[in-house]
């Protein structure tokens, strides 16, 4: 496709299950982003990935959330054991090799019950 | 910690006048701020960037500039027109040569009134 993709477009889930949620960037794209956005809120940083290099983790806000990028395209970020406050949108978004501009997908809504 | 604020949780203004919204970052020196809008239930869109050794940016009807001794920009819009009315985020991004960590402020909702 054209643009960031991501899915799913809205998840509700029960606290304490867990949650997996895509991202499929633009093709060529080398570095990748993830952020969370709560209701209202600016976009809270949570790790990025800059082709082979080791992503930065550091806005990871706890350990039940991780993150990998397979193949240098498609990235997956994981929340376990989902607690209400983990209720927010999660953006992700792709951009080209030296470039600074980032393309975002529309988002998947999390709500946890 | 690093930080982007945007002072503003809203503005409001009538059409036809010029917008002007404020960025500061603290705790460190982005080589480079980036603008985005944001309409509701979707992912921003880029609109400018302007690195730390640029005084001003224009793009048509937006101009940002970056003042790096204030540690602030500004972003305009002139001429505002009703479907300017959107959240504008404001971005610092630390490297030329390689995609770095992006951090964002939390967003000025703009309401242009006709």
């Amino acid at each position: 496709g054209a643009g960031v993709s991501q899915s799913p477009s809205n998840k509700v889930t029960e606290k304490g299950k867990d949650v997996e949620l895509r991202c499929d960037p633009i093709s060529g794209h080398t570095a990748l982003y993830w952020y969370r956005q709560s209701l209202g809120q600016g976009l809270e940083f949570l790790i990025y990935f800059q082709g082979n290099s080791a992503p930065d983790k550091s806005g990871l806000p706890s350990d039940r959330f991780s993150a990998e990028r397979t193949g240098g395209s498609v990235s997956t970020l994981t929340i376990q054991r989902t607690q209400q406050e983990d209720s927010a949108v999660y953006l992700c978004a792709s951009s080209p090799r030296g470039g600074r501009e980032l393309f975002f997908g529309e988002g998947s809504r999390l709500t946890v019950l | 910690s690093q930080k982007i604020e945007q002072n503003s949780e809203a503005l409001n203004i009538q059409e036809g006048k010029t917008a002007t919204l404020t960025c500061n970052y603290t705790n460190y020196s982005p080589a480079y701020l980036q603008w985005y809008r944001q309409d509701p239930g979707r992912g921003p869109v880029f609109l400018l960037l302007i690195r730390e050794n640029e005084k001003e940016k224009r793009k048509e009807r937006l101009k940002v500039t970056f003042d790096t001794t204030l540690k602030q920009s500004l972003f305009h819009i002139t001429a505002s027109q009703p479907a300017d009315s959107a959240t504008y985020l404001c971005a610092g991004g630390g490297g030329y040569s390689s995609a770095s960590k992006i951090i964002f402020g939390s967003g000025t909702r703009l309401s242009i009134r006709p």
